[in-house]
């Protein structure tokens, strides 16, 4: 079973542009989470999707945003960049349905300048 | 709220002494509790579950709901242990709510 994809690896952006990072899930798996890891701030939850439906939000404005497709690929969207959105945004799938263990991706490395 | 707290953010043993990575928390309702593992150049992944009871790689975590804590140890540590652990409680919706994570470091 192929795990969590997510692309691009490594990115690079300036302060003010927006970016969208991809998630591919387990296949199977309908849940999908995103986490921003920082060294000051540790791992912190962004949202989860579940059946294309937000369910569940973490405390970050409004300027990070996510979708969820039909085939249960997510993509993460952060507009109008700040430097202190660098970070590593890491993606994590589960089947959903009860079944609580996370499968976490390799992330992207965002870095704003 | 719902908090989870490392309170070791590096721990150094020497191979083949015990390691006890501290994790407590404070949730109001039943708690799930995972540990998860990072070695280096390698993604997060599950190393155990307190439902589940099991020994993987030779640790345990005991889940303690009087001292609201869930601390993971193995008696003796080997050099592959080197890595960054966190402790993780589960909530609703599938979210997770991380500690600060412990660096171990297993010197020969």
């Amino acid at each position: 079973k192929a795990g969590v994809t997510q692309t691009p690896r490594y990115l690079i952006k300036t302060r003010g542009q927006q970016v969208t990072l991809s998630c591919s899930p387990i296949s199977g798996h309908r849940s999908v989470s995103w986490y921003q890891q920082t060294p000051g701030q540790g791992l912190q939850f962004l949202f989860e999707y579940f059946s294309e439906t937000q369910r569940n939000k973490g405390n970050f404005p409004g300027r990070f945003s996510g979708r969820q497709f039909s085939n249960s690929r997510s993509e993460m969207n952060v507009s109008t960049l700040e430097l202190g959105d660098s970070a590593l945004y890491l993606c994590a799938s589960s089947p959903g349905q009860g079944k609580t263990e996370a499968f976490f991706g390799q992330g992207t490395r965002l870095t704003v300048v | 709220a719902q908090r989870v707290t490392q309170p070791e953010k590096l721990l150094s043993v020497f191979k083949g002494a015990p390691v006890e990575l501290k994790c407590n928390y404070s949730y109001s309702g039943s708690p799930e509790l995972f540990w998860y593992v990072q070695y280096s150049r390698q993604r997060l992944q599950l190393l155990l579950r307190h439902i589940s009871r099991e020994s993987i790689k030779g640790f345990t975590a005991d889940l303690n709901k009087g001292e609201t804590s869930f601390h993971l140890k193995k008696p003796f540590a080997q050099e592959e242990d080197s890595a960054m652990y966190y402790c993780a409680l589960y909530l609703a919706g599938n979210k997770l709510t991380f500690g600060g994570g412990t660096r171990v470091l297993v010197k020969p």
